[in-house]
C-alpha cells in the first residue's frame, strides 16, 4: 500500500532553514507529482509547489518563491523540501502528498515545524 | 489564482440529518477538476470526492459531490458519527492549485 513516511518535529530559531524528508514505498516514486502542503495551527490548507520525481523538476507557490527548495533522492525514494529564512508564521505542520497532476490522494502524517526565539 | 470561498464556515447539524456544503469558485473551475477533503483532528487530509462528483476508493455513497463551473456543493445524506469534521475542497484545474478556507461539521 502507499505509505509516505516524513521525518520527525523540528524548532528553529528564526532566519534558521529546515529540511523536511518524505519517503515513500508501495509505489514506483517517479511515476507520481509530490506536493508539499502546510497548515498552520487552526488554520486551513496552504500549497505550497510540487516536484516531479522523475525529472526533479519544480513549480512553486508564488509565495515561497526564492525561500522554498524541492530536492529528491530517487535511489532511496525520498523527497525533501527546504525552507529558509524562516519565521514566526512559517510554524504549521508540513505535509508531502502524492499527486495526480495537482489532486492529491495520498498524504504523509505530516511534520510539526516551530519556528521560536 | 482561483479563490475559494467555502459556505457555511460551521454548520451544526444532529446525526441522521443531512449536510450541504458549498465551495464557490472565483472563476471557472477547469473541466470540473473541483476535489473534497475531510480533516479530523491530529489527522492528515482525506480526499472524499475528486472531478466534483466522483467518490475516491472506500469513500461511503453517503457523501455525494455535485456542481460545475464556479458552483460546487457536498452534500451528506444521513450523518454518521464520524462525519463530524473539517472539510475542505480544491480546485486542481488551474495552476496554482488553491484549497478553500474549510467549513466546521459540529455537532449540535
Amino acid at each position: 500500500q502507499v505509505q509516505l513516511v516524513q521525518s520527525g518535529a523540528e524548532v528553529k530559531k528564526p532566519g534558521a532553514s529546515v529540511k523536511v524528508s518524505c519517503k515513500a514505498s508501495g509505489y514506483t516514486f517517479t511515476g507520481y507529482y509530490m506536493h508539499w502542503v502546510r497548515q498552520a495551527p487552526g488554520q486551513g490548507l496552504e500549497w505550497m509547489g510540487r516536484i516531479n520525481p522523475n525529472s526533479g523538476g519544480t513549480n512553486y507557490a508564488q509565495k515561497f518563491q526564492g525561500r522554498v527548495t524541492m530536492t529528491r533522492d530517487t535511489s532511496i525514494s525520498t523527497a525533501y523540501m527546504e525552507l529558509s529564512r524562516l519565521r514566526s508564521d512559517d510554524t504549521a505542520v508540513y505535509y508531502c502528498a502524492r499527486g495526480v497532476g495537482g489532486l492529491v490522494i495520498y498524504w504523509g502524517q505530516g511534520t510539526l515545524v516551530t519556528v521560536s526565539s | 489564482e482561483i479563490v475559494l470561498t467555502q459556505s457555511p464556515g460551521t454548520l451544526s447539524l444532529s446525526p441522521g440529518e443531512r449536510a450541504t456544503l458549498s465551495c464557490r469558485a472565483s472563476q471557472s473551475v477547469s473541466s470540473s477538476y473541483l476535489a473534497w477533503y475531510q480533516q479530523k483532528p491530529g489527522q492528515a487530509p482525506r480526499l472524499l470526492i475528486y472531478g466534483a462528483s466522483s467518490r475516491a476508493t472506500g469513500i461511503p455513497d453517503r457523501f455525494s459531490g455535485s456542481g460545475s463551473g464556479t458552483d460546487f456543493t457536498l452534500t451528506i445524506s444521513r450523518l454518521e458519527p464520524e462525519d463530524f469534521a473539517v472539510y475542505y475542497c480544491q480546485q486542481y484545474g488551474s495552476s496554482p492549485t488553491t484549497f478553500g478556507q474549510g467549513t466546521r461539521l459540529e455537532i449540535k
